[in-house]
């Protein structure tokens, strides 16, 4: 089982839709979760991260945690299609100060005009 | 500020010459990582120095793979030799601690292909 596992896509949606991405991890010690968009030919850039169970919301995003089900999710309302990017999942495997960070393979969203 | 620097953007050299890669963390961030992406692996880190002391490496693939870190604002990745399996893009992201946040910054990326 891969530590972070995300389905790669495309996830294709319409323009306005909400789009849903999921993560599964299988550190159960793991304690802080990001969520990273990507660019065709960019870099990472953080969106999102939560450390505890729940909801968080920022903006059109909101980060979902079930530290119980090792699960993280992210939603974005109203889709644009300026949001069609890979969205990395990443897991803080570090028990206390580091950044040990595990990345998950990413899903490809596509919003559709 | 100009974010995280990396040099160069882009890297072609044959099988077996030595590779090195080079980052300019932004100012006052006390962690550093190397990062590599390929499309079969993805996102993988490679290493990542905290107050310029490498703290784990053991995302290092092999002995071929050297990093350093000798004052805060700068750091390099070696490979030597360099092999066709090491064509990746290559990212060095920073953070700061103090922020509470873990935000990693990263750089735009090194373009490497081995021949």
């Amino acid at each position: 089982q891969k530590e972070v596992e995300q389905n790669s896509g495309p996830l294709s949606v319409p323009e306005g839709a909400i789009a849903s991405l999921n993560c599964t991890y299988s550190d159960r010690g793991s304690q802080s979760f990001f969520w990273y968009r990507q660019y065709s030919g960019k870099s990472p850039e953080l969106i999102m991260f939560i450390y505890s169970n729940g909801d968080k919301e920022d903006g059109r995003f909101t980060a979902q945690l079930n530290k119980a089900s090792q699960y993280v999710s992210l939603l974005i309302r109203d889709s644009q299609p300026s949001d069609s990017a890979t969205y990395l999942c990443a897991v803080n495997r570090a028990r206390y100060y580091g950044q040990n960070f595990v990345f998950g393979p990413g899903t490809r969203l596509s919003v559709l005009p | 500020d100009a974010g995280v620097i990396q040099s160069p953007r882009h890297e072609v050299t044959e099988m077996g010459q030595e590779v090195t890669l080079r980052c300019k963390p932004i100012s006052g961030h006390d962690y550093l990582f190397w990062y590599r992406q390929t499309m079969m692996r993805g996102l993988e880190l490679l290493i990542y120095f905290n107050n310029n002391v490498p703290i784990d490496d053991s995302g290092m693939p092999e002995d071929r793979f050297s990093a350093k870190m000798p004052n805060a604002s700068f750091s390099t990745l070696k490979i030597q030799p360099s092999e066709p399996r090491d064509s990746a893009v290559y990212f060095c992201a920073s953070s700061e601690r103090t922020s509470g946040r873990y935000e990693q910054f990263f750089g735009p990326g090194t373009r490497l292909t081995v021949l």
